[in-house]
């Protein structure tokens, strides 16, 4: 079965400072993986995600995120945090083994960036 | 502009009264999704869509039931809503299944007493 872990329920940074949200995952074959963003009283919005190819993976608005393979994670990263980038995150994966089957969503990080 | 739309946003009902849920989106993708989302608990899909008249449950699906009939709607229907199912609903779509990025609607807040 797939599973997706957030091990942290907030991450607080001063913003100008480094950040990085954690994600691990399990599954069976390949996976995809995205990464969300959800401000207040809003729905999801995409960052990213990786299918295949480069392990470090371009997003929107600054972040980026790296595919471990070997330590089955996909860390949200960002080099220089916003106020403005404060907001629930959500790490999500998908077994590319298991066609059709529900996209596999974290239970979420808060991200708290002070000024 | 390309969006996902869900109505109504909030929704306060009694036990035991039918209610649906609409979602509609303008960019004709052929996969739309059900969530719900629990404080600690993340979000969880309630049903799918893959196409026109092809559904199939997620992780949550009892008490809820679906219908694809035209491309563009998903309506989630509470055939008998009850205080467990209390939460925020986001109904999402991609272009084709899940591997793909997805595309939320603002959200209904439900509220069952």
């Amino acid at each position: 079965a797939q599973s997706v872990a957030q091990p942290e329920d907030q991450v607080n940074v001063a913003e100008g400072n480094p950040l990085t949200v954690k994600c691990t995952y399990s599954v069976s074959g390949n996976p995809y993986l995205f990464w969300y963003v959800q401000y207040p009283n809003r729905g999801l919005q995409f960052l990213l995600k990786y299918i295949t190819g480069d392990n470090l993976v371009k997003g929107s608005y600054g972040f980026e995120a790296e595919f471990n393979k070997s330590q089955t994670s996909f860390h949200l990263k960002k080099p220089s945090a916003l106020v403005s980038d404060s907001a629930l995150y959500f790490c999500a994966v998908r077994d590319d083994h298991q066609a059709g089957t529900a996209l596999i969503f974290g239970k979420g990080t808060t991200l708290s960036v002070s000024s | 502009e390309a969006q996902v739309t869900q109505n109504p946003r909030y929704l306060i009902t009694v036990t035991g009264k039918k209610l649906t849920v609409t979602c509609s989106q303008n960019m004709n993708h052929e996969y739309m999704s059900w969530y719900r989302q629990d404080p600690g608990l993340g979000l969880r899909q309630i049903y799918y869509s893959m196409n026109v008249e092809v559904t199939d449950k997620g992780d949550v699906p009892e008490g809820y039931k679906v219908s694809r009939k035209e491309k563009r709607n998903f309506p989630l229907i509470l055939e008998s809503p009850s205080p467990n199912q209390t939460s925020l609903y986001f109904c999402a779509s991609s272009l084709q299944g899940s591997s793909y990025e997805q595309y939320f609607g603002p959200g209904t807040r439900l509220t069952v007493t």
